[in-house]
């Protein structure tokens, strides 16, 4: 039973344009979220999170944002850089320090 | 560098053997998580520890799977009489137990590839 879900596996994008990743999710009890980049042959590396409690946060260049009546949330990603370029992992959790559900990723590909 | 490690970091072995994949945690983390990662996928649970007790285990953690934290730091994870289904990214994460603000989360070690013949 896939919870989470990222229903576009890849993203091509011109440096310095916005990247939008999305995210859905099916379990109500989510009241935690994170996203995790991940380059080959490396772990995955946390990027930013946001509790169900608000609607959006903010980070340098990165942004999440979270529709709960929607059940979807969305990282910008503004401008894309050439290093930008890996795959991106919605996650969610049921407590912030519990056994975290993924989604299948998406690889994104900025471009010159 | 005090990140997650995982030892092997590859590792290719005969159907039917046994292997053993060590975690050290980044120091005081005192919650350890263990995933199963197959191409194409999200991570996916397989256990986690608080210190040294087992808390939850998924049902994706066979009989033939066994972890353990026996002094509640580095972890192991043993699969017994491998198959080709085992073939996977096992990857290790940390975190602490009293989150400090919203950025602390778990994190990821590099993983160990496992390749059943």
């Amino acid at each position: 039973d896939q919870q989470v879900k990222q229903n576009s596996p890849s993203l091509s994008v011109q440096e310095g344009r916005i990247s939008i990743l999305n995210c859905d999710y099916t379990n109500s009890m989510f009241d935690y979220f994170l996203w995790y980049k991940k380059y080959p042959a490396e772990g995955p590396t946390f990027l930013i999170s946001i509790s169900s409690i608000k609607d959006k946060n903010e980070d340098g260049r990165f942004t999440v944002f979270l529709n709960k009546s929607a059940k979807h949330l969305s990282l910008h990603i503004v401008p894309s850089q050439p290093g930008d370029s890996a795959v991106y992992f919605c996650a969610a959790t049921t407590d912030s320090w519990g056994k975290l559900q993924f989604g299948a990723g998406t690889q994104v590909v900025v471009t010159p | 560098d005090t990140g997650v490690s995982q030892d092997p970091r590859h590792k290719i072995t005969k159907r039917g053997q046994n292997v053993t994949f060590r975690c050290d945690p980044i120091s005081e983390h005192n919650r350890l998580y263990w995933y199963r990662q197959t191409l194409g996928q999200g991570p996916e649970f397989l256990t986690y520890f608080q210190n040294e007790a087992q808390l939850e285990k998924s049902r994706l953690l066979s009989d033939r799977f066994s972890a353990e934290r026996p002094k509640g730091s580095f972890s192991t994870l043993e699969i017994q009489r491998t198959e080709q289904g085992d073939s996977a990214m096992y990857l290790c994460a940390s975190s602490p137990r009293d989150p400090k603000g919203s950025t602390d989360t778990q994190y990821f070690g590099p993983g160990t590839r496992l390749t059943v013949l």
